[in-house]
C-alpha cells in the first residue's frame, strides 16, 4: 500500500463547480499534513497547510480526519486558473520528510 | 528575491553516460532535498541535506546515484552510469528551519537518458 493515495482524476468541472479531492495516508503516526498544487510542466508550490480543526483559506478548504487517515481539499466556485494537479503531502511520524501523493488532476473549463 | 536555481533545465544523453544536475538554495535555507517525479511513481524524496550534511539518503535508488552538498550554497545530483529508466524530472527544493515553513522548488531538470 503506498504511503500516501490520491484519486488520479482527471476532474473535469464546470467554472463555478465545487469539487472535492480526497487523500489517504498509511502511517497513523504521520504529524503534518500539506496541499500542494503543480502546474502542467512547473514545480509544485505549497497551496496550504491542513490543521487538525481544519481550515479555509479564502475558496479554499482543507479537512483532517487522523480517525480515518483522510485529508479532503475542497474549492468553491472553480476558476480557470485552478486547473493543475493537487498533492497530497504527509509528514511522517520522525524526520523532516514529506511524502508526496501522486496528485489529483482538476481541469476546469468554461 | 531569487529561489532555487537548477540546472540544466533539459538534457539529452545517452545510456551510460555520466550525468550531474545542480542546484543553488535559497540563500539561509539549511534544509536542501532531492526528489525524483515520473507518471508511475509521483514525486520521490531521494535525499535531503541539513546544515550540508546528508541525513536521509534512503530513497536513493542505488549506488549509480550520489549526491553532495560542499557548501551552503551548492549540491550535485550525480548519476554514473545513467540508464533510460532514470528519465524523469528531477526537482531540487529548500526550505528553512521547520517543518511548517514551505518547500521551495526550483524549476528542475527533464532528464532523457537515450
Amino acid at each position: 500500500r503506498k504511503e500516501v493515495e490520491q484519486d488520479p482524476g482527471p476532474f473535469n468541472v464546470p467554472e463555478g463547480a465545487t469539487v472535492a479531492f480526497n487523500c489517504t495516508y498509511s502511517n497513523s503516526a504521520s504529524q503534518s499534513f500539506f496541499w500542494y498544487r503543480q502546474d502542467c510542466r512547473k514545480e509544485p508550490k505549497l497551496l496550504m497547510s491542513v490543521y487538525s480543526s481544519g481550515n479555509e483559506d479564502g475558496r479554499f478548504t482543507a479537512q483532517l480526519n487522523r480517525a480515518s487517515q483522510y485529508i479532503s481539499l475542497l474549492i468553491r466556485d472553480s476558476k480557470l486558473s485552478d486547473s493543475a494537479t493537487y498533492l497530497c503531502v504527509v509528514k511522517g511520524g520522525g524526520g523532516n520528510k514529506l511524502t508526496f501523493g501522486t496528485g489529483t488532476q482538476l481541469k476546469v473549463e468554461l | 528575491d531569487a529561489g532555487v536555481i537548477q540546472s540544466p533545465r533539459h538534457e539529452v544523453t545517452e545510456m551510460g553516460q555520466e550525468v550531474t544536475l545542480r542546484c543553488k538554495p535559497i540563500s539561509g535555507h539549511d534544509y536542501l532535498f532531492w526528489y525524483r517525479q515520473t507518471m508511475m511513481r509521483g514525486l520521490e524524496l531521494l535525499i535531503y541535506f541539513n546544515n550540508n550534511v546528508p541525513i536521509d539518503d534512503s530513497g536513493m535508488p542505488e549506488d549509480r546515484f550520489s549526491a553532495k552538498m560542499p557548501n551552503a550554497s551548492f549540491s550535485t545530483l550525480k548519476i554514473q552510469p545513467s540508464e533510460p529508466r532514470d528519465s524523469a524530472v528531477y526537482f531540487c527544493a529548500s526550505r528553512v528551519g521547520p517543518l511548517n515553513q514551505p518547500q521551495h522548488f526550483g524549476d528542475g531538470t527533464r532528464l532523457s537518458i537515450l
